[in-house]
């Protein structure tokens, strides 16, 4: 099974900073399928990248994904209080399929 | 548009079994290449993956569950099934639904979720 670790575990931004969130693997990812979701309290989580780099439907451009083989990260430029909640990396390359910790973003 | 809603038991009792199934509309659920997932969150906890059916019924389960799941699809009634055996305390999360996109598409489309608990 592939274990994906997250980094870091909390992240604490002002509004209008970026932020970046890491997510390392065991192993390889096969073709790169890497997805994140956002997950806020009491909605469903939301695909918000796909394929490592690309955006899902109706996400913004300040959601960005980018990395290979076993290190990704998420990058979230300008931050905004819409943007709180926990972010979830995981791999669909293999089965079985498996998620990160996640990482809690905060806004200040 | 996509629109998954799950459905079933509430509370379990443990060394009971948690049924739930997930209906399918505003698409084809007959389509080549989705698959449909089961996916947990126990509190506090991330989100861990259950597994999945295609339509055709061929599935895939995690191992840490797997001798005690079963994924089925209905394709008459246009949805699919969890069923999890011997429930324990551990058991208790909100189970969403999820469709796996063809390719690379991920978790595409979700659930809003259902909170099963087991307690005597």
């Amino acid at each position: 099974e592939i274990v994906l670790t997250q980094s870091p575990g909390t992240l604490s931004v002002t509004p209008g900073e970026r932020a970046t969130l890491s997510c390392t693997a065991t192993q390889s990812v096969s073709k790169n399928y890497v997805a994140w979701y956002v997950h806020t309290f009491g909605q469903a989580p939301r695909l918000l990248i796909y394929g490592a780099t690309k955006r899902a439907t109706d996400v913004s451009d300040r959601f960005s994904g980018s990395g290979s083989g076993t290190d990704f990260s998420l990058t979230i430029s300008s931050l905004g209080p819409e943007d709180s909640g926990v972010y979830y990396c995981q791999q669909y390359g293999v089965s079985p399929r498996t998620f990160g910790q996640g990482t809690k973003v905060e806004i200040k | 548009q996509l629109l998954l809603q799950e459905s079933g038991s509430e509370v379990v009792k443990p060394s009971q079994t948690l049924f739930l199934t997930c209906g399918v509309s505003g698409a084809s659920f007959n389509v080549g290449g989705f698959s449909w997932h089961w996916i947990r969150q126990a509190p506090g906890k991330a989100l861990e993956w259950i597994g999945y059916t295609f339509y055709s019924g061929g599935t895939s389960y995690n191992p840490s569950l797997k001798s005690r799941v079963t994924i089925s699809v209905d394709r008459d009634r246009k949805h699919f099934s969890l069923r999890l055996t011997s429930v324990t305390a551990a058991d208790t999360a909100m189970y969403y639904c999820v469709r796996e996109g063809a390719g690379d598409w991920a978790f595409d489309s979700w659930g809003q979720g259902t909170l099963v608990t087991v307690s005597s």
